[in-house]
């Protein structure tokens, strides 16, 4: 089964914190695993994909295929982080993200 | 340039009515993707488009679900007979191609609700 899961629905940090946002997937081989996020009143949009091993807005994501995790870090939290942030992995036929439940991220001073 | 963009924003109908989504994708993109996010849930994939086809309509959940996108650019999500089930946010994306290492843009949505 393909499945994703984001056991937090909610993490509160203050700023200047570490932030990890946990994603774990079920998949049958290579998994293409993304990160999404929903800024308030914002539309859906790209924050990073693991294939490109970018760094974007100072977060990063590593796949771990031993854990079938594709956790969201950042060793510094700014207020602008607040969001709701959605892990996604591209189904095995290539049509469609299978999305988690999401995560809130509320970041306070 | 312009964005994914959604038709209407908010809808709000009575339960057994018939219901039109419109999506309007990112020009040049050959690829559409329909989705439906629910309260607390991500979003969940009903329909794929390459071109005019359907080329994936395996998350359609019934047969009073259907859309069609006649000339390869607008499509049309349509909902008959709806149900207090069905009220969600309906969400259009497109890619340039389709299939892996894309990005898939998103819309705003259209908030359904049935009374």
């Amino acid at each position: 089964a393909q499945r994703v899961t984001q056991p937090e629905k909610l993490l509160s940090v203050f700023k200047g914190a570490p932030v990890e946002l946990k994603c774990n997937y079920s998949y049958s081989g290579s998994p293409e695993l993304f990160w999404y996020v929903q800024y308030s009143r914002q539309r859906l949009q790209l924050l990073l994909r693991h294939i490109s091993r970018e760094s974007i807005k100072g977060f990063t994501a590593d796949l771990n295929k031993g854990e079938t995790s594709f956790h969201l870090k950042k060793p510094f939290a700014q207020e602008e982080d607040s969001a709701m942030y959605y892990c996604a992995l591209l189904n095995q036929a290539g049509t469609a993200l299978i999305f988690g439940k999401g995560t809130t991220l509320s970041v306070s001073s | 340039g312009a964005g994914v963009s959604q038709t209407p924003s908010n809808k709000v109908t009575e339960k057994g009515k018939y219901v039109e989504l419109r999506c309007d994708p990112i020009s040049g993109h050959t690829a559409l993707y329909w989705y439906r996010q629910s309260l607390g849930q991500g979003p969940e994939f009903l329909i794929y488009f390459q071109g005019t086809g359907a080329a994936d309509d395996s998350g359609l959940p019934n047969d009073r679900f259907f859309a069609v996108r006649p000339e390869g650019s607008v499509s049309t999500l349509k909902i008959q007979r709806t149900e207090r089930g069905d009220s969600a946010v309906y969400l259009c994306a497109s890619s340039l191609k389709g299939g892996a290492h894309e990005t898939q843009y998103f819309g705003p949505g259209t908030r359904l609700l049935v009374l």
